[in-house]
């Protein structure tokens, strides 16, 4: 079974300062690695997607995330945080062997002036 | 990326009513549908998969009865919650994918459901 672990569901940094947001997997077969971003009371928009080839993933709004086979990991990073880039973020899971995306808890960014 | 849209955006209705919510893939063919809840400051919940022209699949849980989909097309998916209660307010998404493995699913803005 596949799962996704996200740890801290509240990370807050000031307005510059570099995001980092973690999330840990567990697949029994290649997976497919997803983060998307959340808004309050809108749907999900993708940031940036892992399936195969170069480990190192760029996404939307500068955003990237590395994936790290050997630590089961796959944390979103972005240089420098923006005022806009408070919202909650969620990091997904799938594989070949299922179209379904598992989710984990989510981590809610915050960003100070 | 695609757009997907759901409506109505939010909806109060009173307790046992019945309350539809449409999912339109606009900007390509979504051969498969998914449907979420969403409780406050929590993660997404799958409920169910539907794709075109067949029977949804339901999670683990989750009443068929009580939340019937139907995936009629390939860009509409309908939501029905029937004979609502107020354990039933909540925020539901629809994402829509191509059905391949390790295809994107597009979200919807989402629905908030609230029953009185």
């Amino acid at each position: 079974a596949q799962s996704v672990t996200q740890l801290g569901s509240h990370v807050s940094v000031s307005e510059g300062a570099l995001v980092l947001l973690r999330c840990n997997y567990s697949s029994s077969v290649p997976p497919y690695l997803f983060w998307y971003v959340q808004y309050p009371n809108q749907g999900l928009q993708l940031l940036l997607k892992y399936t195969t080839g170069a480990t190192l993933v760029k996404g939307i709004n500068g955003f990237e995330a590395e994936f790290k086979k050997s630590e089961t990991s796959f944390h979103l990073t972005k240089p420098s945080a923006h005022m806009s880039d408070a919202a909650e973020y969620f990091c997904a899971v799938s594989s070949d062997s299922s179209y379904k995306l598992i989710f984990g808890s989510g981590t809610r960014l915050l960003v100070r002036p | 990326g695609a757009v997907v849209s759901q409506h109505p955006s939010w909806v109060i209705c009173k307790s046992g009513t019945s309350v539809k919510i449409e999912c339109r893939s606009l900007d390509f063919q979504a051969t498969t549908m998914f449907w979420y809840r969403q409780f406050p400051k929590q993660s997404l919940m799958l409920m169910a998969t539907s794709n075109e022209g067949s029977k949804a699949t339901y999670e683990q849980g989750v009443e068929k009865d009580k939340f019937l989909i139907n995936h009629a097309s390939l860009t509409l998916s309908t939501l029905t919650v029937t004979s609502a209660h107020p354990e039933d307010s909540s925020f539901y998404i629809c994402s829509a994918s191509s059905g391949q493995v390790g295809e994107t699913q597009y979200f919807g803005p989402g629905t908030r459901l609230l029953v009185l």
